[in-house]
């Protein structure tokens, strides 16, 4: 178990739908980064948060979006679901905001969107 | 910008044989290398990581990695492999003012009774 905690484990949606993913981090860790992985695309980085405030953004389309609260957990909204959305998110969290440390992963939400 | 690859999209080894799972990266300024691993239907989990100091990595699970700047390589190895260490392995860069983690495609390991 590597403290990070994603809700759901499992989300089925339809298109056009908008569904909310969230994540705890570890306890103490401070970052939170978001990734997709799918077959085609491999694992994705989406974006990273530090303390509240967004460090880093990656491929992330304009339909997602994401915010880290004051308690550190984090939720990514993904907004009129397309059919290749369908995925596996991964929150992951670690200590320190630089490249140096590393991330401990989620088990993911995996979406699947009918 | 940076980036990883492994060259393998599979590795297959018989059990007690020498693993090795090959990555080169492409980075700006010094590279921070990580490997980890992921078992199906679970997230990925943390192997080890080269920041800096000796080029020889240990990890858990008695894998290690050795750091090749020349090369630009840093290959995952474990001298006797288990049944258990089949599952999908990542190679990942970061560097210094880039906070995110850039992953390789992955590497499909399968060690055979």
């Amino acid at each position: 178990d590597s403290g990070v905690t994603q809700t759901p484990k499992h989300l089925i949606t339809a298109t056009g739908q908008r569904v909310t993913l969230r994540c705890s981090p570890r306890s103490g860790d401070l970052s939170v980064y978001w990734y997709q992985q799918s077959l085609d695309q491999g694992l994705q980085f989406l974006i990273q948060y530090y303390n509240g405030e967004e460090r880093a953004k990656g491929n992330i389309l304009e339909r997602f979006s994401a915010q880290q609260f004051p308690d550190l957990h984090s939720e990514l909204n993904l907004s009129s679901l397309e059919l290749g959305d369908s995925a596996l998110y991964f929150c992951a969290s670690s200590t320190r905001q630089g490249g140096n440390t590393e991330a401990f992963f989620g088990q993911g939400t995996r979406l699947t969107v009918v | 910008a940076q980036s990883v690859a492994q060259p393998e999209d599979q590795v297959n080894v018989a059990e007690g044989n020498p693993l090795t799972v090959k990555c080169t990266y492409s980075v700006s300024g010094n590279p921070y290398l990580f490997w980890y691993v992921q078992y199906p239907n679970r997230g990925l989990q943390f192997l080890l990581k080269y920041i800096t100091g000796d080029n020889l990595v240990k990890g858990s699970y008695g894998f290690e990695a050795e750091f090749n700047k020349s090369q630009t390589s840093f290959h995952l190895k474990k001298p006797s492999a288990l049944v258990s260490d089949s599952a999908l392995y990542f190679c990942a860069v970061s560097s210094a003012g880039d906070y995110k983690l850039s992953f390789g495609a992955g590497t499909t390991v399968t060690v055979r009774a």
